[in-house]
């Protein structure tokens, strides 16, 4: 049973314009949440997080919503630059698997010039 | 050199050979972590070390074998191998074991078991 689904496998969209990256999750307990950017041949890279008291957490060009009642979060990216090119991870931390993160299967984004 | 380091970046082997993988973190980290990539899947955790003890083994085969001497150093023991093993193998620190302290990655082993 897959609790933080990314449905989306991949993403491609125009420089300049907006990049939304979509993750749900199952597990209602889950309080926290993060964004990972992975390009190929590197390992993930933290990008963003937000916590479950606040619907909105905004760094530079990237702003992650959270919408509780839905258990659905994304990643909003704008304006999007070719150099965003790579794959996206959301994760949340399970507390009743001993806080480890759980993975979603991540998105590919393409940003074309 | 700051932040992870994992040798070797590529890795071919044979069913029979014994490799490992090493991980160094210069972070001063307190725990560390060892996931795998496959294709098309999410980041699988294997292992967890917190002030170099073990406290998770996420129902891994006992073909993989962590250590962990001190804070700073991961490795894994890898022998008797199958080809499905054949994976993105990345090591992960972090300040704390709990899963709001971001995880810092290093750039992973491919591994390629023939």
């Amino acid at each position: 049973d897959q609790q933080v689904k990314q449905n989306s496998p991949s993403l491609s969209v125009q420089e300049g314009r907006i990049s939304i990256l979509n993750c749900d999750y199952t597990n209602s307990m889950f309080d926290y949440f993060l964004w990972y950017k992975k390009y190929p041949a590197e390992g993930p890279t933290f990008l963003i997080s937000i916590s479950s008291i606040k619907d909105k957490n905004e760094d530079g060009r990237f702003t992650v919503f959270l919408n509780k009642s839905a258990k659905h979060l994304s990643l909003h990216i704008v304006p999007s630059q070719p150099g965003d090119s790579a794959v996206y991870f959301c994760a949340a931390p399970s507390y009743n698997q001993g806080g480890k993160l759980i993975f979603g299967q991540g998105t590919e984004l393409s940003v074309k010039p | 050199e700051t932040g992870v380091t994992q040798t070797p970046r590529h890795l071919v082997m044979g069913m029979t050979n014994k490799k490992s993988l090493k991980c160094e973190q210069h972070l001063g980290h307190n725990a560390m972590y060892w996931y795998k990539q496959s294709a098309k899947k999410p980041l699988e955790l294997m292992f967890v070390y917190n002030f170099k003890e073990q406290t998770e083994n996420n129902s891994v085969p006992s073909r993989f074998s962590p250590e962990c001497p001190n804070s700073s150093h991961l490795f894994l023991h890898l022998h008797t191998l199958q080809p499905e093993d054949s994976a993105l193998y990345l090591c992960a620190s972090s300040q704390e074991a709990v899963g709001f302290s971001p995880l810092h990655f290093g750039n992973g082993t491919r591994l390629t078991v023939t």
